[in-house]
């Protein structure tokens, strides 16, 4: 089966731009999730989808992070405007429902200069 | 709220040395517990699971138990490769699938 799909691998932005992410999860997944790993730190979670709904985003900064899963499917997360602190890696999982363990993607590494 | 802590790294071991990362976590309820890794340049990969008291969860090598009177769930392998070189994540999720990560420890093995 097909992995978790993201988009781009790399991202470098200066600091007040906006940036935009990719997820593919893997097909009949219905749980997405968006982590947020800071360098030297492990995964904090952003967000998670059911399905086209959020279940849980307490950790979501709604000030300037935005994420919607259109469709059930594929999911986009948005930084508007990032800020030096927001340098990380971004990764993506997906997991079915009765599942154990989630599959991550490969992530995005966005810099902020 | 729930949470995992695990040893500090980085470690460093010769070829063939037995390998232990502590874990021990903090929740309410019964949750399951994980072990995920990280190779260099590549995403996480769930390395093994335990899902209740007294299972042990192994894959490649690489065994853990799940100790509730210790809360507990250490990692251990009998004779670690250059190939296992990566960052180790412990992690638990009970409610809701939301999951937990330590803060990861970094494993060099040298040949």
């Amino acid at each position: 089966e097909a992995g978790v799909a993201q988009s781009p691998r790399y991202k470098i932005i200066e600091k007040r731009q906006s940036v935009a992410f990719w997820c593919n999860p893997i097909s009949g997944h219905a749980t997405l999730y968006w982590y947020q790993q800071i360098l030297g730190q492990g995964p904090k979670l952003l967000i998670q989808f059911q399905n086209n709904g959020v279940v849980d985003d307490s950790q979501l900064p709604k000030d300037r992070f935005s994420a919607e899963r259109l469709k059930g499917v594929d999911s986009t997360l948005k930084i508007q405007p990032a800020k030096l602190e927001d340098s990380a890696v971004y990764l993506c999982a997906s997991s079915n429902t009765g599942d154990w363990g989630y599959t991550f993607g490969s992530g995005t590494r966005l810099t902020v200069v | 709220g729930d949470s995992v802590t695990q040893m500090e790294g980085p470690v460093t071991l010769s070829e063939e040395a037995f390998l232990t990362i502590n874990c021990t976590y903090t929740a309410t309820g019964y949750p399951s517990l994980f072990w995920y890794v990280q190779y260099p340049g590549e995403g996480l990969q769930l390395l093994l699971k335990a899902t209740k008291a007294d299972d042990k969860g192994s894959n490649k090598g690489f065994e853990a138990t799940y100790r509730k009177e210790t809360t507990s769930f250490h990692l251990e392998k009998g004779s670690v490769q250059v190939s296992d070189s990566a960052v180790y994540f412990c992690a638990l999720s009970a409610s809701n699938n939301d999951m937990r990560f330590g803060a990861g420890t970094r494993l060099t093995v040298k040949p």
